[in-house]
C-alpha cells in the first residue's frame, strides 16, 4: 500500500465550472477526512466519513460542496459553480479508528 | 473555543544548530497532539504524536516533542538541524473519538548552510 492517493494533483478551472476530486485511502482505514488549506494557513476540516457514512460536516462546506464515499472505500469531493475563493489545496486523509490520520499529497485547485 | 497557536511564523537557523518550535493549544480536555511537516506543494507527513503516557515523545527524523499540561504546550525540538529539515511545520490537536484535527497556522523553517 503506497498511502493515501489523490487525483488529480493539480486542477485549473474557470469560474462557474464544476470540479470533482478523488481520494483513495489506505485500504484498511475506515475513516476518511477532507481538509482545505489556503495559502499561508493550516488545513481546515471540511468533513469526515466512517465507512460510507458522512458523520460530520464543517460549516465551511457550503451547499456548492458535496462529498461521497459510496462503498466505504474511495471518496469524491465535488465543487459546483466554482468561485475564485475556492482556490486552495484540498487534502484527504484516512485513519483507522482510534489512530492518527495519514494525509495524501493534495489536489491544488486554481479557479481563474 | 478550541484553537492551536504557533507564535512563530518564520524561523531561521543554521545547519547543525538546535531547534525548538512552539505550539500552544486551547482545549476542553487533554487532546491528542500531533506535529506534521509539509514540503512545498506536498501533503502532510506525521512527525510524532501524543495520546497519553510519557510526556516526552520521539518521532521520525530525530524530532521530539514534550507535552506540558500546565502550560498547554507541545513544543517540537531537534538537537541538530539538517538542511533537509527546511519545510513548514504544523501543530495539530485532535478530538479523541472523532479525529477532527485543528491545525495551527504553521511555522516555516529556513535552514542556513
Amino acid at each position: 500500500d503506497t498511502g493515501v492517493s489523490q487525483d488529480p494533483r493539480h486542477k485549473i478551472t474557470k469560474r462557474g465550472q464544476n470540479v470533482t476530486f478523488r481520494c483513495d485511502p489506505i485500504s484498511e482505514h475506515n475513516r476518511l477526512y477532507w481538509y482545505r488549506q489556503t495559502l499561508g494557513q493550516g488545513p481546515e476540516f471540511l468533513t469526515y466519513f466512517q465507512n460510507e457514512a458522512q458523520l460530520e460536516k464543517s460549516r465551511l462546506l457550503s451547499d456548492r460542496f458535496s462529498a461521497e464515499r459510496p462503498k466505504g472505500s474511495f471518496s469524491t469531493l465535488e465543487i459546483q459553480r466554482t468561485e475564485q475563493g475556492d482556490s486552495a489545496m484540498y487534502l484527504c486523509a484516512s485513519s483507522e479508528q482510534g489512530y492518527e490520520a495519514f494525509f495524501g499529497q493534495g489536489t491544488r485547485l486554481t479557479v481563474v | 473555543a478550541q484553537s492551536v497557536t504557533q507564535p512563530d511564523i518564520h524561523i531561521t537557523v543554521s545547519e547543525g544548530a538546535s531547534l525548538e518550535l512552539r505550539c500552544n493549544y486551547s482545549y476542553g480536555a487533554t487532546p491528542y497532539l500531533f506535529w506534521y511537516v509539509q514540503s512545498p506543494g506536498q501533503g502532510l507527513q506525521l512527525l510524532l504524536k501524543y495520546f497519553s503516557g510519557d510526556t516526552l515523545v520521539q518521532g521520525i527524523k530525530g524530532f521530539e516533542a514534550e507535552f506540558k499540561r500546565s502550560q498547554s504546550s507541545f513544543n517540537l525540538r531537534k538537537p541538530s538541524v539538517h538542511w533537509s529539515d527546511a519545510a513548514e511545520y504544523f501543530c495539530a490537536v485532535g478530538a479523541p473519538g472523532t479525529y477532527k484535527y485543528i491545525f495551527g497556522t504553521g511555522t516555516r523553517l529556513k535552514v542556513l548552510a
